[in-house]
């Protein structure tokens, strides 16, 4: 079985360009995850989407991040403009929800590394 | 107050021997989930345990257990038999709320850096 795909692994800008990041979950997975991890911590919860809903997205920078998850699948993180302070892995991770504990475990994909200069 | 500590910003272990990463918890939600996670250098987050509130045993999978003291709210994993590819960062997490339907946030700890020594 697949795992969790992201794309790019690694990404450079300069500051206030835009940057796109990409997630496709483990199949069946109706539950995604958009996580951020600074260096030398653990990884934080940006937002949560149940199918094509975001039914969390209370820590969300919403002035310039966005996420969107059109068809309940695949999903893009977006952030417009980076600033250098958003430098950091940015973790996309899925989960079955609704099962017993074991299956609402979360998996997480490779993750970006994002670099703004 | 942090939910979740890890004292030990860095650990060794000799290879072979085993090791034991402490995780302490902060909750007063009587349902909720303790998980361990290994990031090797590649950064991807590996699962490698799970233990519910409720469970009455100690998890254990494979070389990984996790030593359960719900008094104590900790939730420390031991790995026996340490192996050089245990090298990496751990991280301990908690997922308060009903095991039923419905995914929760993860809450995770800042992690220890393990080395396993040849």
């Amino acid at each position: 079985e697949a795992g969790v795909v992201q794309s790019p692994r690694y990404k450079i800008i300069e500051k206030k360009q835009p940057v796109a990041f990409w997630c496709n979950p483990i199949s069946g997975h109706n539950t995604l995850y958009w996580y951020l991890q600074n260096l030398g911590q653990g990884p934080e919860l940006l937002i949560r989407y149940e199918n094509e809903e975001a039914v969390d997205d209370s820590q969300l920078p919403k002035d310039r991040f966005s996420a969107e998850r059109l068809k309940g699948v695949d999903s893009t993180l977006k952030i417009q403009p980076a600033e250098l302070g958003d430098s950091a892995v940015y973790l996309c991770a899925s989960s079955h929800s609704g099962g017993q504990p074991r299956t609402d475990t979360q998996y997480f994909g490779p993750g970006t590394r994002l670099t703004v200069l | 107050a942090q939910k979740i500590t890890q004292t030990q910003p860095g650990m060794f272990v000799q290879e072979k021997e085993a090791v034991t990463l402490d995780c302490t918890y902060d909750t007063s939600d009587p349902s909720y989930g303790l998980f361990w996670y290994k990031q090797p250098s590649s950064g991807e987050m590996i699962f490698l345990i799970y233990q519910g509130s409720y469970d009455q045993q100690n998890a254990t999978e494979g070389r990984y257990s996790l030593n359960f003291q719900k008094a104590r709210k900790s939730a420390n994993l031991v790995i026996s038999a340490s192996q050089l590819g245990d090298s990496a960062m751990y991280f301990c997490a908690m997922r308060e709320g009903g095991s039923g339907a419905g995914s929760y946030q993860l809450t995770f700890g800042k992690g220890t850096k393990l080395s396993v020594i040849p």
